[in-house]
């Protein structure tokens, strides 16, 4: 199937800084993807949809401010946390379509101390 | 507005068949029904699809019911490795459409 890579897969930043994880489609093209949290022991929960060449669609209850979103190209989508806080520590993961199914990728921890 | 309802958790002896429902009752003409798997730590793993015939790949087989308001994931011959999350996920066939993930079934695969 098709590969989606995230980087870092592990992040420690301290509380008032941004961080940004990068997620890449290795072997397609991709121009929408999407970004999930998920917190220990819950399901994954969709943040927002990545569009390449126009701006996010966020879910509801998302902060758009907080969770800054750029698809620079057909293969690159960020996300970066800013200001972060504590409560921000949790896995995150993107995905994105390639012929009739998604693919994710292997996640992003990040701590926020 | 996951639209499946699975149980929260089962287990399956080593090398036995591990038979997965899902029940997608509300299920739309043009929404497929997609399996993934997570384990520990780790990004969801695909694992198959279908429309409304049953589906067979080298991972596991997908048998939906003729009127499509449920599915059974089938692993032949479960391993150890195959203890993980599972959920079940209806999605129309337009590739834009996201994944809404529920709460998926936790399998324990017992030695």
């Amino acid at each position: 199937g098709a590969v989606v890579s995230q980087h870092p897969s592990r992040v420690i930043c301290k509380s008032g800084t941004s961080v940004k994880i990068e997620c890449r489609s290795l072997d397609f093209q991709a121009t929408t993807m999407f970004w999930y949290r998920q917190f220990p022991k819950q399901s994954l929960m969709l943040m927002a949809t990545s569009n390449e060449g126009s701006k996010a669609t966020y879910e509801q209850g998302v902060e758009k401010d907080k969770f800054l979103i750029n698809h620079a190209s057909l293969t690159l989508s960020t996300l970066t946390v800013t200001s972060a806080h504590p409560e921000d520590s949790s896995f995150y993961i993107c995905s994105a379509p390639s012929r009739n199914t998604i693919y994710f990728g292997e996640g992003s921890w990040l701590t926020v101390v | 507005d996951a639209k499946t309802t699975q149980p929260p958790s089962m287990d399956c002896a080593e090398g036995r068949a591990a038979n997965l429902p899902c029940n997608h009752s509300t299920i739309s003409g043009n929404e497929y029904v997609y399996w993934y798997r997570q384990i520990h730590s780790q990004g969801p793993q695909y694992i198959i699809h279908g429309l409304k015939n049953n589906e067979t790949n080298e991972m596991a087989s997908l048998i939906i019911t003729e009127d499509r308001k449920s599915s059974t994931l089938i692993l032949p011959h479960a391993t150890l490795r195959d203890t993980a999350v599972y959920y079940c996920i209806v999605r129309p066939s337009n590739t834009g459409n996201q994944f809404y993930f529920g709460t998926g079934t936790s399998l324990t695969v017992i030695p």
